[in-house]
């Protein structure tokens, strides 16, 4: 079992449409890491958070500490958010990041 | 935009040679790091820098070595390329503190084909 997990593994919405991501972990993080890598392209840091919520436009974070869970929103969905969005957990020991293996999203307009 | 390009960004190359990929930064972090990227792996870890000439091993660093002689440049290489090194291969950097990655910047990535 992989220390993280994402699900789901792919996602094709229609645009407008609200999109959960989640990801789940079972080792000690001290923070979670959210990218983002368009088709081709190289990879983007969207949030780190390690307690709470954050947003930026239309995106939201949000993460549970004690359930070991976080998750990405979209809210509006638009062509342009298509892409490959993984999660990242910060080791609590040892200077490391454990990477979920993405999740691939399609919306379609 | 972070200021982190890799070279090359496409190489073909023959089993057995040496192949060395250059991760340049201006942004004086502290912490760099090389990573693979492969259909049904994700990314992951080869080598990290945690300061000049301070390096170690990530999870799938046999094959691979690492070099940072000064605090902009970390170099990975491939003294021997195998067809099993083919992969996009990233370079990332974070001003890590206090047990925090900090956020992470990555370059455009390097595709490497091995033949």
């Amino acid at each position: 079992k992989n220390e993280v997990e994402q699900s789901p593994q792919n996602l094709t919405a229609q645009e407008g449409e609200f999109i959960t991501i989640n990801c789940s972990y079972s080792v000690g993080i001290s923070a979670l890491h959210w990218l983002q890598q368009h088709p081709g392209g190289g990879i983007v840091s969207l949030f780190m958070l390690s307690s709470g919520k954050k947003k930026h436009g239309r995106l939201i974070a949000t993460i549970n500490i004690q359930e070991k869970h976080s998750s990405l929103h979209i809210t509006a969905s638009h062509p342009r958010d298509s892409a490959v969005y993984i999660c990242a957990g910060d080791m609590e020991y040892g200077n490391k990041l454990v990477f979920g293996a993405g999740t691939i999203l399609r919306v379609k307009s | 935009d972070a200021g982190i390009t890799q070279s090359p960004r496409h190489k073909v190359t023959e089993t057995g040679t040496p192949v060395t990929l250059r991760c340049h930064q201006t942004e004086n972090h502290r912490y760099m790091y090389w990573y693979r990227q492969d259909p049904g792996h994700g990314l992951r870890l080869i080598h990290y820098s945690y300061g000049v000439k301070d390096t170690d091993k990530g999870e799938v660093s046999d094959g691979y070595s690492v070099s940072r002689s000064k605090t902009e440049d970390f170099l990975l290489t491939l003294e021997s390329a195998t067809s099993s090194q083919t992969s996009v291969y990233f370079c990332a950097i974070s001003g890590r503190t206090g047990g925090f990655t900090g956020e992470l910047f990555f370059g455009e990535g390097s595709r490497l084909t091995v033949l």
